[in-house]
């Protein structure tokens, strides 16, 4: 089982700055199938990013994500007051299972 | 336009069994697969299993193997996950959410989530 470990555990930010968030995976993730998530408080997880650098539909082009094997990132450019949230990384290559990273709590300084 | 709509909150008592549900609408339910990830208060996503109904195949964490049910009934489009033998700890709240069948895919519409209080 792949297991992914995301940092850092608490990112404290203001808005209009950017934001770099980081996934680390155990072994190697086949063809990038490594995914973002957002989720606020009270709802259920949103896709953000998947095969590692494409958008989700409708997701901002702030929104970046990269990386390959097993170190990937997302970058927010400016971050809005909306982005405050915890995101999650998963990888759904090697599914059953696929797994999620422990997440990075991203919060208003 | 893809809808997941799950079924309501449930108080159940340890040792008792719960079966949530997935009714998808919208979309071509046999031909993706619906992945069951539970969120304990407070803490991550953990993924429990999944089913493939085209396939009626399912696939299990190992840590709820034995524990948990997945089915999906295609005439109504939708998936349900069973838990038993239930603690205290399976408080949660619990998404389906629509991934990939034959090829690896993000889980792209998530259910609105279905708490589950498990408590004496």
């Amino acid at each position: 089982e792949i297991v992914l470990t995301q940092s850092p555990g608490t990112l404290s930010l203001s808005p209009g700055e950017r934001a770099t968030l980081s996934c680390r995976a155990s072994q190697s993730v086949s063809s990038s199938y490594l995914a973002w998530y957002q989720q606020k408080p009270g709802q259920a997880p949103r896709l953000l990013i998947y095969g590692a650098s494409s958008r989700a539909t409708g997701i901002p082009d702030r929104f970046s994500g990269s990386g390959s094997g097993t170190d990937f990132t997302l970058t927010i450019s400016r971050l809005e007051p909306e982005d405050f949230a915890v995101y999650y990384c998963q990888q759904y290559g090697s599914s059953p299972p696929c797994t999620f990273g422990q997440g990075t709590k991203l919060e208003i300084k | 336009q893809v809808q997941l709509v799950q079924s309501g909150a449930e108080v159940k008592k340890p040792g008792s069994s719960v079966k949530v549900s997935c009714k998808a609408s919208g979309g071509t339910f046999s031909s993706y697969a619906i992945s069951w990830v539970r969120q304990a208060p407070g803490q991550g996503l953990e993924w429990m299993g999944r089913i493939i109904p085209i396939l009626g195949i399912a696939n299990y964490a190992q840590k709820f193997q034995g524990r948990v049910t997945i089915t999906a009934d295609k005439s109504t489009s939708t998936a349900y996950m069973e838990l038993s033998s239930l603690r205290s700890e399976d408080t949660a709240v619990y998404y389906c959410a629509r991934g990939g069948a034959q090829l690896p895919r993000p889980f792209d519409y998530w259910g609105q989530g279905t708490l589950v209080t498990v408590s004496s």
